[in-house]
């Protein structure tokens, strides 16, 4: 089966400066990649999404690019704010499955003013 | 729409009780999941369903039992809890094939084996 690798485990950093995380994945047919963010206490949310079609996408603040052939994916956060600390998960989907996700272990990230 | 609803929010068991969590979703999704947390260690699925009728294992099944008589509902059995259940457990669903791959959580159920 698919396995997802994530780094760092934890992430500091200041208020107003980027953040990046990184995740690899094994298997070279999957085609979907979310990356969920979660707060203290409660549930994971989708935050942004990229398909394999697709290089980069962005969301205001929050970008996802894609390395089909490293079979790795980043999410980078611009301008971070207090709000942003969370822990924030990458996954891929399963080849030939219908939304079956692989997750990472997760990013703790801190952001302090 | 409620969305993924969860039940209980909390419980405490002893070792070798059993016992049901309760996963319900009203956007008529095809496909749902079950995920354990534990720190350190992500979201690892446990089992899911593509419909109606239909289950599969996750990597992480062992004593652990589901079933799907509706599309709506998705039950977590406990057969024999041990302190290794000692987890937080996620329920969520998405729309599946050829359609949007989003999966919704539910809000989660703490669950403590003593």
């Amino acid at each position: 089966g698919e396995n997802v690798e994530q780094h760092p485990s934890t992430l500091s950093v200041q208020e107003g400066d980027s953040a990046v995380i990184k995740c690899t994945y094994s298997d070279s047919a999957s085609n979907y990649f979310p990356w969920y963010k979660q707060e203290l206490g409660k549930r994971p949310q989708l935050i942004i999404d990229i398909r394999s079609n697709v290089g980069e996408k962005k969301d205001q603040r929050i970008a996802v690019t894609l390395n089909k052939t490293a079979k790795h994916f980043s999410l980078h956060i611009t301008e971070t704010q207090p709000e942003d600390s969370a822990v924030y998960f990458c996954a891929a989907r399963e080849p030939g499955t219908a939304s079956k996700l692989t997750f990472g272990t997760g990013t703790r990230l801190q952001v302090t003013l | 729409n409620a969305g993924v609803t969860q039940t209980p929010k909390f419980q405490v068991l002893k070792t070798g009780q059993s016992m049901t969590l309760q996963c319900a979703q009203d956007m008529n999704h095809e496909y749902m999941s079950w995920y354990r947390q534990d720190p350190g260690m992500g979201l690892r699925l446990i089992h899911y369903s593509v419909g109606a009728g239909i289950t599969d294992q996750g990597e992480v099944p062992n004593g652990y039992n589901v079933s799907r008589s509706t599309t709506e509902d998705f039950p977590l059995r406990l057969l024999s809890a041990a302190p290794s259940q000692t987890s937080v457990y996620f329920c969520a669903s998405s729309y599946g094939w050829g359609r949007d791959y989003e999966q919704y959580f539910g809000p989660g159920t703490r669950l403590t084996v003593t």
